[in-house]
This record gives structure tokens, sequence and C-alpha cells, in this order.
């Protein structure tokens, strides 16, 4: 069985960082894309990028370009979304997704349940 | 930056037909694929290049692309279809992935 399981909630302070987790089974890691995608409290969902574990070939929206970092580990078949320096605004659920068809812009048949990371003072 | 359009929300009443629209100019080019989101739940594929339905999706479920809009069609709506709806496709070139704003289905 395909699972995304990523890590559990956050609450941070601006300024501080942090790198949130997603660890993948069931399947071949390092043959599917991995797309993280951004919803904030009661908006719609933003895609952030993606990585290819077998290579860690990854890819931005031009709206994240530089603001987060995505990474992986295949040997543990483990991505990664990290911040150096967060704000308010940075408060939203944060889904890992599994880009189906061997694609970066393909469809996500598998996604995790979301970590909610919550910054405030 | 590059856009999909769909209309915020759209109602309509039990075993009526709902159409979601989802406006982009690469769509021609592109493929889209639709999702359900339901409150405090992770989004879940119906609908992947641009007609094709996932297995265990109802048969209700469809999707159609003319130009530069695609749709998705429910049949015979039911109250568990109330839901956000998003389309999802990528820009021209396929260089990063875009969603639509989402759809609220209200089933009165």
């Amino acid at each position: 069985e395909v699972q995304l399981v990523q890590s559990g909630a956050e609450v941070k302070k601006p300024g501080e960082s942090l790198k949130i987790s997603c660890k993948g089974s069931g399947y071949s890691f390092t043959s599917y894309w991995i797309g993280w995608v951004r919803q904030m409290p009661g908006k719609g969902l933003e895609w952030m990028g993606i990585i290819y574990p077998g290579d860690s070939d990854t890819r931005y929206s031009p709206s994240f370009q530089g603001q987060v970092t995505i990474s992986a580990d295949k040997s543990i078949s483990t991505a990664y979304l990290q911040w150096s320096s967060l704000k308010a605004s940075d408060t939203a659920m944060y889904y890992c997704a599994r880009s189906a068809a061997g694609t970066s812009r393909g469809y996500y048949d598998y996604w995790g349940q979301g970590t909610l990371v919550t910054v405030s003072s | 930056s590059y856009e999909l359009t769909q209309p915020p929300s759209v109602s309509v009443s039990p075993g009526q037909t709902a159409r979601i629209t989802c406006s982009g100019d690469a769509l021609p080019k592109q493929y889209a694929y639709w999702y359900q989101q339901k409150p405090g739940q992770a989004p879940v594929l119906v609908i992947y290049k641009d007609s094709e339905r996932p297995s265990g999706i109802p048969e209700r479920f469809s999707g159609s692309s003319s130009g530069t809009t695609v749709t998705l069609t429910i049949s015979g709506v039911q109250a568990e279809d109330e839901a956000d709806y998003y389309c999802q496709s990528a820009d021209s070139s396929g260089s990063y992935v875009v969603f639509g704003g989402g759809t609220k289905l209200t089933v009165l």
C-alpha cells in the first residue's frame, strides 16, 4: 500500500528555522516526483515545488523560489521542506503528494495527511 | 505568472448536474486534473488527463476540455459531493504546476 506519512504539527516563532518531512512507503521512492502544496487557513491549494528523489532534480514555483528549500534523502525514502527564517505568513497546512506518471507536471495520486505549521510570537 | 481561473462557488440541488469550469491560456497544450477536498481532509484526485476517471471514483464524475476551458461535470449530484474542487495544470512550457483558486460546491 502506497503511503506518504508527514511529520507532526509544529508551533514556531518568527525568525526560527524549520524542516518538515514526508516519508514514502509501499512503492519505489526514487521513481516518482514528490511535490509540496501549501494551504493557508481558509484558502486554496498553492503549488510550491517538486523533487525527484532519484537524482534530487528540484523545481520551484516562482512564488516560492528562494523562500523555501526542498530536499530528499533517498536512503530513508523521505522528502523535506524547510525554512531558514519563518514568518507569520508561513502559517498554513503543508501537504506532500506523489506525482504519478513519472513527470514533474503530472497529477498527484497519493497525498500525505498534511503538516500544520503555526508561526506566532 | 500563469493562472487558472475557477468560479468561487457553484450551487445545485440534489440530483441535478453541477458544472465547474477552469480557464487558462495553456490548457490547449497541458492536461488538466481535478481534485475534491472535504473539510479537514487532504485532496482526492477525481479526474486526470482532462477526462479520465481514477478507479474508485463514481461514474457521475466526468471531465471535458474545449479550447482554453476545462469542465468538471458531476451528474446526479449527491449531498456527499459537497466540497471544494480544484483544477490543476501546468504553464505552457511545462516548467511549473498551477492550481486554480478552487470552487466551493454547495448542495442545496
